[in-house]
């Protein structure tokens, strides 16, 4: 019964490698988001999709390429991954309306050597 | 743009004892306010949320937060901590009208010790 739910947990890989991680939402909610969190567990924004469509895109190197193939799930597709790359990465959602809240994923710890 | 500054990086406290964390913020617009909470190893949950009304907010957990409009910020606080209430804690914004996106401080961790 899982809310948010994110694949892989963890993630280990070599620089140069291309790699997705995955999230899917349960709630039926309309709007979901990648967050980024280093290692001094700062949060920043990547992305937000609303109903499939792209909404906020932060300055992320545009080898980060999100995908949502439909309103229930929002993909994360790197390329040539950096060291720099290693974080955890969080995906949420919520159901679009001002007083509504954002419900997150338990995170994809990656790891780049 | 906003932007969310949470003075104290660490705070240990013992057990039972009163804490305060605090959390400032900078907007040229009217926000909304949150604290998220993120246990070790763990995704963030949300602890309580300003969005109007009453100035103090709780939550289940006896933490309580207050919106000082004047002084823009929104300290978290709770009168007598546990040891379960050891983690990560985050100050968040939304603007009203606008982008959806939350803007986060930088965290504070508590550590509660026996």
């Amino acid at each position: 019964d899982t809310a948010v739910s994110q694949t892989p947990k963890y993630l280990v890989t070599q620089m140069g490698n291309d790699k997705s991680i995955k999230c899917e939402q349960n709630l039926g909610h309309d709007t979901m988001y990648w967050y980024k969190q280093d290692s001094k567990k700062f949060l920043k924004i990547m992305f937000s999709y609303n109903n499939k469509e792209l909404i906020i895109n932060e300055t992320v190197p545009n080898r980060f390429s999100p995908k949502s193939p439909d309103k229930a799930h929002l993909n994360l597709h790197i390329n040539s991954l950096e060291l720099g790359d290693s974080a955890v990465y969080f995906c949420a959602s919520r159901l679009a309306g001002t007083y509504n809240e954002q419900f997150f994923g338990p995170g994809t710890r990656l790891t780049v050597l | 743009a906003q932007s969310v500054t949470q003075l104290d990086s660490q705070v240990p406290v013992f057990e039972e004892a009163p804490v305060e964390l605090r959390c400032n913020y900078s907007s040229s617009v009217s926000v909304y306010l949150f604290w998220y909470v993120q246990y070790p190893n763990q995704g963030l949950q949300l602890l309580l949320k300003y969005l109007s009304g009453s100035t103090l907010v709780e939550s289940i957990n006896g933490f309580e937060a207050e919106f000082n409009k004047s002084q823009t910020s929104f300290h978290l606080r709770k009168p007598s901590v546990h040891i379960s209430d050891t983690a990560e804690y985050f100050c968040a914004v939304r603007t009203q009208g606008g982008s959806e996106k939350l803007v986060f401080g930088k965290g504070t961790k508590l550590t509660v010790n026996p």
